[in-house]
């Protein structure tokens, strides 16, 4: 079935650490990617999106995130973590016309 | 200034009432969305209207029904509501007819609670 898949539901990292969260996502053809942040009662910002080209993509706050396409998968990466970043995070794709798919999110949590 | 607004922000009903959410944006958007977020916070896309045309409808209860007076509002209606209702149901725009491409804007959500 065609899906997005984020494996992890919770990680827990240290203030300063490096983070990676994982996505793969099963859709024949190379969809539009996605990484959204939910903060606790927020709506949902994006962070950063891939289409075509460059498969390492720049977002806001720091983060970025690597297409690979022998993958399937769309990993979300931040070189130093701050606490600020506690939140849940999607990924979501555009396998056609305009509808979002997204995956179950990933806590982060961040500790001191 | 806010960009994606709904109203209200929390909802506590019984069961068989009937409720609307109410969402505008001030972005000039032409397409607009409705997401429902479940108890294990998982999105998924309920309808879409673009300048008032419906294009996205999902296998949704017709207990639901989306309203759109104008490209700048997109209502929902929900009838006879029932406890697997309960959720956070949140409104979304994008410039486009394909939405993903320009990114969407989404409000901060409506906590709906069916007792």
């Amino acid at each position: 079935a065609q899906s997005v898949t984020q494996p992890d539901i919770h990680i827990t990292v240290s203030e300063g650490a490096s983070l990676e969260l994982r996505c793969n996502y099963s859709y024949g053809a190379t969809p539009y990617l996605f990484w959204y942040v939910q903060s606790p009662g927020q709506g949902l910002q994006l962070l950063l999106k891939y289409f075509s080209g460059d498969t390492l993509v720049q977002g806001i706050k720091g983060f970025e995130a690597e297409f690979k396409r022998s993958q399937s998968s769309f990993n979300l990466r931040k070189p130093s973590v701050h606490w600020s970043d506690a939140a849940e995070y999607f990924c979501a794709v555009a396998p056609y016309g305009n509808k979002l798919v997204f995956g179950a999110g990933t806590i982060l949590r961040v500790k001191s | 200034d806010t960009a994606v607004s709904q109203t209200p922000k929390y909802l506590v009903t019984q069961m068989g009432n009937d409720k609307s959410i109410k969402c505008e944006q001030n972005l000039g958007h032409d397409t607009m969305y409705w997401y429902k977020q479940d108890s294990k916070k998982f999105l998924k896309i309920m309808f879409s209207y673009n300048n008032k045309e419906l294009i996205i409808n999902e296998t949704v209860p017709n207990r639901f029904s989306p309203k759109s007076p104008d490209k700048a509002h997109l209502n929902l209606h929900i009838n006879s509501l029932e406890l697997g209702d309960s959720a956070v149901y949140f409104c979304a725009s994008s410039p486009g007819r394909t939405g993903p491409t320009y990114g969407y804007t989404f409000g901060s959500g409506t906590r709906l609670t069916v007792v």
